[in-house]
């Protein structure tokens, strides 16, 4: 099936340091990308839509320029959390659809990655 | 924005009784998927039904959809300690490139 992988699995960073996050999808190619923060015992809430050459689309409340994304090929989406504060502690997920160029033909099911932990201390 | 809310918040049942988890949405879905996650950890994937489905089956797991009701549930049988999980539904309003907008969840706990 497909996979997507991120990396890292899991960051401890100082506050006011800057993090990136990679979302690779690594049999398909993916012209959209999602991201989604879910915090202890919670659901996962959208923060973003990435779409590959192009700016990405931020949910109502996230900050676009704390939260950078970057979308640069069909394969890897990045998050980068600038200027990171102990309240941007999440467990942050990527998700991917094959846009059909190559891989998987089942347009319906986005692949998850396996998530990344963000610790700011 | 969330789209769903899972009913109930969290169930505790004995291993090999069934658990039925409720989801109910809010607007008009392509389709609606049910996820596992483990404490800390990733997604898993367990069932799709698309909006003119009314019953899917996959192994232990029975999910139906109501789109009349606007709601959908997950049933699974004869449940085992390995199930111990999160739950989540998530829908998908239009076909295409469009995020998936996850319920609250429903912390399930397999007593064995």
């Amino acid at each position: 099936g497909a996979v997507v992988s991120q990396h890292p699995s899991w960051v401890i960073c100082k506050s006011g340091t800057s993090v990136k996050i990679e979302c690779r999808s690594l049999d398909f190619q993916a012209t959209t990308m999602f991201w989604y923060r879910q915090f202890p015992k919670q659901s996962l809430m959208l923060m973003a839509t990435s779409n590959e050459g192009s700016k990405a689309t931020y949910e109502q409340g996230v900050e676009k320029d704390k939260f950078l994304i970057n979308h640069a090929s069909l394969t890897l989406s990045t998050l980068t959390v600038t200027s990171a504060h102990p309240e941007d502690s999440s467990f942050y997920i990527c998700s991917a659809r094959p846009s059909g160029l190559a891989g998987p033909t089942s347009t319906d099911t986005q692949y998850f990655g396996p998530g990344t932990r963000l610790t700011v201390l | 924005s969330q789209q769903g809310e899972e009913d109930p918040q969290a169930l505790s049942i004995q291993e090999g009784e069934n658990a039925t988890m409720n989801c109910s949405y809010k607007t008009s879905i392509n389709n609606l998927q049910w996820y596992r996650q483990n404490s800390g950890r990733g997604l898993v994937h367990l069932i799709l039904i698309r909006s003119n489905e009314r019953e899917k089956h996959s192994g232990r797991l029975r999910v139906t959809l109501d789109t009349s009701k606007k709601s959908s549930s997950l049933l699974i049988t004869a449940s085992r300690a390995a199930d111990t999980a999160s739950y989540f539904c998530a829908t998908e309003t239009v076909s295409g490139n469009t995020p998936l907008v996850f319920g609250k969840g429903t912390r399930l706990s397999v007593i064995a």
